[in-house]
């Protein structure tokens, strides 16, 4: 399958803080996106993206579609506790999905 | 609102058995998927499926066999389980055509094979 390099793999969010999480390609996809994984759930999609250079919002988060369309990042603003959780990229070609190892988001102490 | 169901939540299991996993979508969906989730590395496509009786090979389809006899269902089958198959599965349907990006899963099954 097609690799996905998402980073950081892990990271400690404090409320109120900016998060930015990205993600690489060496393969073009037609339309990135982005899941939430919350525990013990499947993942559940956040932002689709159709166009190279697209930038969309959905409340706190927004994401940009890369202008190669080898890359995604997605930021979350203002972060609060729930939004915690195993954040994924996604690339779709061909009807199928190639996904990142996952960004996971804990809150710090 | 879209209903992926999996059969059981947690699954505990003997190496040699034979294990079936069931999922079921509510949403008249062409596309159903199975995929493994491994920390750190992410969803690994299994096998998928985009009608009745049809099949396609994933990225990792060695050890694991697909059943697809109705639409709404889509069954998983390891036939000879094996510790390395210790893991999370989750199953995913979508529509066909230009929304077929728009995966939606179930909860997933945990599965153990001692």
């Amino acid at each position: 399958g097609q690799q996905l390099n998402q980073s950081p793999q892990s990271m400690f969010i404090q409320e109120g803080e900016d998060v930015s999480m990205n993600c690489t390609s060496s393969s073009i996809f037609n339309t990135w996106l982005w899941y939430k994984q919350d525990p013990g759930e499947g993942p559940v999609l956040l932002i689709a993206l159709y166009k190279a250079g697209e930038l969309t919002s959905n409340g706190r988060l927004t994401a940009q579609f890369g202008i190669t369309r080898k890359d995604s990042f997605l930021n979350i603003s203002a972060s609060i506790p729930s939004d915690v959780g195993i954040y994924f990229c996604a690339g779709h070609n061909d009807y199928k999905l190639s996904f990142g190892a996952g960004t996971t988001v804990t809150v710090r102490a | 609102d879209v209903k992926v169901t999996q059969s059981s939540r947690y699954l505990v299991k003997r190496t040699g058995e034979k294990v079936f996993l069931e999922c079921v979508q509510d949403m008249d969906h062409e596309n159903m998927f199975w995929y493994r989730q491994d920390p750190g590395l992410g969803l690994r496509l299994i096998y998928f499926s985009y009608d009745v009786k049809m099949k396609e090979k994933g990225d990792i389809p060695e050890g694991y066999s697909v059943s697809r006899e109705k639409k709404e269902r889509f069954s998983l089958i390891l036939e000879s389980a094996s510790t390395n198959q210790t893991s999370m599965y989750l199953c995913a349907s979508s529509v066909e055509g230009l929304e077929s990006d728009t995966q939606y899963f179930g909860p997933g099954t945990r599965l153990t094979v001692l």
